[in-house]
C-alpha cells in the first residue's frame, strides 16, 4: 500500500525567505504525487502535481517540487514565502490499481512571520 | 465553470442518528469520491463513485453509505452515529483522463462540518 509521510508537523518562516515542506513517499509502482494547500475553513486546493512526466513540476503561486525517486521524496519549495502562504499543506500519494483513492499524509502547518 | 458544491455546510447530530451529505460534482465530473478528515489530521479516503458504482473503499464500517446519481450528484449516509464520526467530510470530482486514474486531478468541495453529540 502506498503511504506518505511529511516530515514536518510545523514550519515557521519569515516574510521573503525559502520555503521548504519535506514529503517522503512509499510506493510499490510508480506513483502520481500531488500537493494540496488548505486555508482554515475551507477546502482543499491543488497546488500541484506529478505524473512521471517532468521530475521538477511547477504549480500555482510559485510553488514548485522536485520528484526524486532514488530518494523517496517530493519536497515542496517556494523562493519567497507571502503572508497568504499560511495554511496547511498535505502531501498526496495516488493508488491507481482500483480507481484514484488518494492517501494524504499527516499535514505541515505553514506559518509566515512578517 | 462551477466547481464543487457540498449541502449543508455544518450540521449537529446525536449519537444513534443518521445523516445524509451530498455533493455536487464539477461540470464534466463523472467520478466522486468522499473523504472524512478528523480534527488536525489528514482527510482519509471513505469511498469513491464511478458512473453511478461504488469503484473502491476504505477501511470504513458499512453504516457509511453512499450513492451516486445520473447527473453524477452523489450522497453520503452515516447510520448510527458515534462521537468519532465528528469530522469535516470532503467531497472530491474528478473526470478520467487516461488509462491510469492514478494520475486524475481530484478537485474538492468545501466540506461538510458534522458534530455529533
Amino acid at each position: 500500500a502506498q503511504s506518505v509521510t511529511q516530515l514536518d508537523s510545523h514550519v515557521s518562516v519569515s516574510e521573503g525567505t525559502p520555503v521548504l515542506l519535506r514529503c517522503n513517499y512509499s510506493s510499490s509502482y510508480s506513483p502520481s504525487l500531488f500537493w494540496y494547500v488548505q486555508h482554515p475553513n475551507k477546502g482543499l486546493q491543488l497546488l500541484l502535481k506529478y505524473t512521471s512526466a517532468a521530475t521538477l513540476v511547477k504549480g500555482i503561486n510559485g510553488f514548485e517540487a522536485e520528484f526524486k525517486k532514488s530518494e523517496t521524496s517530493f519536497h515542496l519549495t517556494k523562493p519567497s514565502a507571502h503572508m497568504s502562504d499560511a495554511a496547511e499543506y498535505f502531501c498526496v500519494v495516488s493508488e491507481g490499481e482500483y480507481g484514484n483513492k488518494l492517501v494524504f499524509g499527516a499535514g505541515t502547518i505553514l506559518r509566515v512571520k512578517s | 465553470e462551477t466547481g464543487v458544491t457540498q449541502s449543508p455546510t455544518h450540521l449537529i447530530k446525536t449519537r444513534g442518528q443518521q445523516v445524509t451529505l451530498r455533493c455536487s460534482s464539477q461540470s464534466g465530473h463523472n467520478t466522486v469520491s468522499w473523504y472524512q478528515q478528523a480534527l488536525g489530521q489528514g482527510p482519509q479516503f471513505i469511498f469513491q463513485y464511478y458512473r453511478e458504482e461504488e469503484n473502491g473503499r476504505g477501511n470504513f464500517p458499512p453504516r457509511f453509505s453512499g450513492l451516486q446519481f445520473p447527473n453524477y450528484s452523489s450522497e453520503l449516509n452515516v447510520n448510527a452515529l458515534e462521537l468519532d464520526d465528528s469530522a469535516l467530510y470532503l467531497c472530491a470530482s474528478s473526470r478520467p483522463q487516461g488509462a491510469l486514474l492514478s494520475t486524475d486531478t481530484q478537485y474538492f468541495g468545501p466540506g461538510t462540518r458534522l458534530t455529533v453529540l
